[in-house]
């Protein structure tokens, strides 16, 4: 069964509002979580990792402010994308792992589309 | 900067044949690699992984081999089964940190 969950797994919403996603680990303590972002037929591109109680290291370009972060627990870590506009629809895939070196577990990813 | 590239964008192979997959890096100084298989909809799940001391993982009917001095890896799948069906992604880190880089992915159908 999944070990991440993701919510929700899509998102319709007008340019100018701001989308919360929520990534869940089920059964184990996620002390770091990783967003990513995939665009039509590319790869997963790294946005950040967040590690729980601590400022998330965002990858270069990603806009710290237009994304943000949350990791306050060590089994919820939360992205949101503030006033977002056309082009950030795409799709979002979290994942966490106990700890550094062990394997990734993912999320079923968020589509989002902003109109 | 793709440091990480998957050139076939999409595979099809015979039911029972392998399906061979493949990977170009460009950072030498990755030492751990892995695949993600991927159905849509859904998120990455973990396939096979290889570390940069070896050259050669086997898992089943999933074989992952690395060449180094080419920066090079491949997955293989014998016997190829129609639910291999998905997208294939190959991922490389530093220092097995967690901090991956993706390829584009190849899209691998498996036809009965």
């Amino acid at each position: 069964g999944a070990v991440v969950s993701q919510h929700p797994s899509w998102v319709i919403c007008k340019s100018g509002t701001s989308v919360k996603i929520e990534c869940r680990s089920l059964d184990f303590q996620a002390t770091t979580m990783f967003w990513y972002r995939q665009f039509p037929k590319q790869s997963l591109m790294l946005m950040a990792t967040s590690n729980e109680g601590s400022k998330a290291t965002y990858e270069q370009g990603v806009e710290k402010d237009k994304f943000l972060i949350n990791h306050a627990s060590l089994t919820l870590s939360t992205l949101t994308v503030t006033s977002a506009h056309p082009e950030d629809s795409s799709f979002y895939i979290c994942s966490a792992t106990r700890d550094r070196g062990a394997s990734q577990h993912f999320g079923d990813g968020t589509r989002l589309s902003i109109l | 900067d793709q440091q990480v590239k998957q050139n076939s964008p999409s595979l099809s192979v015979q039911e029972g044949r392998i399906s061979i997959l493949n990977c170009d890096y460009t950072n030498s100084m990755f030492d751990y690699f892995l695949w993600y298989k991927k159905y849509p909809a859904e998120g990455p799940t973990f396939l096979i992984s290889i570390s940069s001391i070896k050259d050669k993982n086997e898992d089943g009917r999933f074989t992952v081999f690395l060449n180094k001095s080419a920066k090079h890896l491949s997955l293989h799948i014998v016997p190829s089964q129609p639910g291999d069906s998905a997208v294939y992604f190959c991922a490389a880190s530093l220092n097995n940190n967690n901090d991956m880089r993706f390829g584009a992915g190849t899209r691998l159908t498996v036809k009965p």
